[in-house]
C-alpha cells in the first residue's frame, strides 16, 4: 500500500497567515493526489484535486502543488473559517490511502 | 445537486454483520461517471477507504477488511449498501459514503454523506 505521510500534523497559526502543509508519498503517485478539508463534526470536504486543481466553489485563497511524492496545500490569507483538518489522499492505485491529518489551530 | 445520507444501526455485536445504507438523492446512481463509495474514519481521526461499487455492479475492495466486506447497488432504490461481517471492536468508527469520480486523470471523492457512527460493543 502506498504511505501517505503529512507534516506537521498540527500547526498554529494567525488570521491573515500563510500556511502551507505537506504531504509525502511512499512511492510515486504522478499527480493523483487530493486535499479535503474537515470541520469537527462534517464529513470531508474536496478541496484540491489533481494535486493543483481547485474544486468548484473553493476559495483561490487555497492552492496546492507538487508531483511524484511530494505535495503541499497552501492557504493565504488564512481566514477564521479555514481552522480545520486537512487530509491528502492519494488516487493512484488501491487501496486509495490517506495522510493521518493536519490540524490548522488558531494562535 | 447530489446528496448522500447513510443510514443503518449505531450499535452493532461483536460477531455480528453491520449493515449501511446510502440513499442518494439529486442524481442517479446509474450514472456511468461515477463510483459509488465506502469511508470509515476511526477515533484517531485515520480515514480508510473500504470499498466502491461501479453503476454496472463492478466492485473492489480494501484487502485489510480480509474479504469481510460487501458493496451493493440497489438502482430501483437509488441507494448502495456496506455489509461488513464478524465485526470487532476495531471496526467502531464514522462510517461515510460517498461518490468516487474516476477517469484518466482525475480520480475524487465528492459529496460525501454526513456520516453515520457505528459502535461495535456487546
Amino acid at each position: 500500500d502506498i504511505q501517505m505521510t503529512q507534516s506537521p500534523s498540527s500547526l498554529s497559526a494567525s488570521v491573515g497567515d500563510r500556511v502551507t502543509v505537506f504531504c509525502r508519498a511512499s512511492q510515486s503517485i504522478r499527480s493523483h493526489l487530493n486535499w479535503y478539508q474537515q470541520k469537527p463534526g462534517k464529513a470531508p470536504k474536496l478541496l484540491i484535486y489533481s494535486a493543483s486543481s481547485l474544486q468548484s466553489g473553493v476559495p483561490s485563497r487555497f492552492s496546492g502543488g507538487g508531483s511524484e511524492t511530494a505535495f503541499t496545500l497552501t492557504i493565504s490569507d488564512l481566514q477564521p473559517e479555514d481552522f480545520a483538518t486537512y487530509y491528502c489522499q492519494q488516487s493512484y492505485i488501491t487501496p486509495l490511502t490517506f495522510g493521518r491529518g493536519t490540524k490548522v489551530e488558531i494562535k | 445537486q447530489v446528496q448522500l445520507q447513510e443510514s443503518g444501526p449505531g450499535l452493532v455485536k461483536p460477531s455480528q454483520t453491520l449493515s449501511l445504507t446510502c440513499t442518494v438523492s439529486g442524481g442517479s446512481i446509474s450514472s456511468g461517471a461515477y463510483f459509488w463509495s465506502w469511508i470509515r474514519q476511526f477515533p484517531g481521526k485515520g480515514l480508510e477507504w473500504i470499498g466502491d461499487i461501479t453503476y454496472s455492479g463492478s466492485t473492489k475492495y480494501n484487502p485489510t477488511l480480509m474479504s469481510r466486506g460487501t458493496i451493493s447497488l440497489d438502482t430501483s432504490e437509488n441507494h448502495f449498501s456496506l455489509k461488513l461481517s464478524s465485526v470487532s471492536a476495531a471496526d467502531t468508527a464514522v462510517y461515510y459514503c460517498a461518490r468516487r469520480f474516476v477517469d484518466t486523470r482525475d480520480d475524487w471523492f465528492d459529496p460525501w454523506g454526513q456520516g453515520t457512527l457505528v459502535t461495535v460493543s456487546s
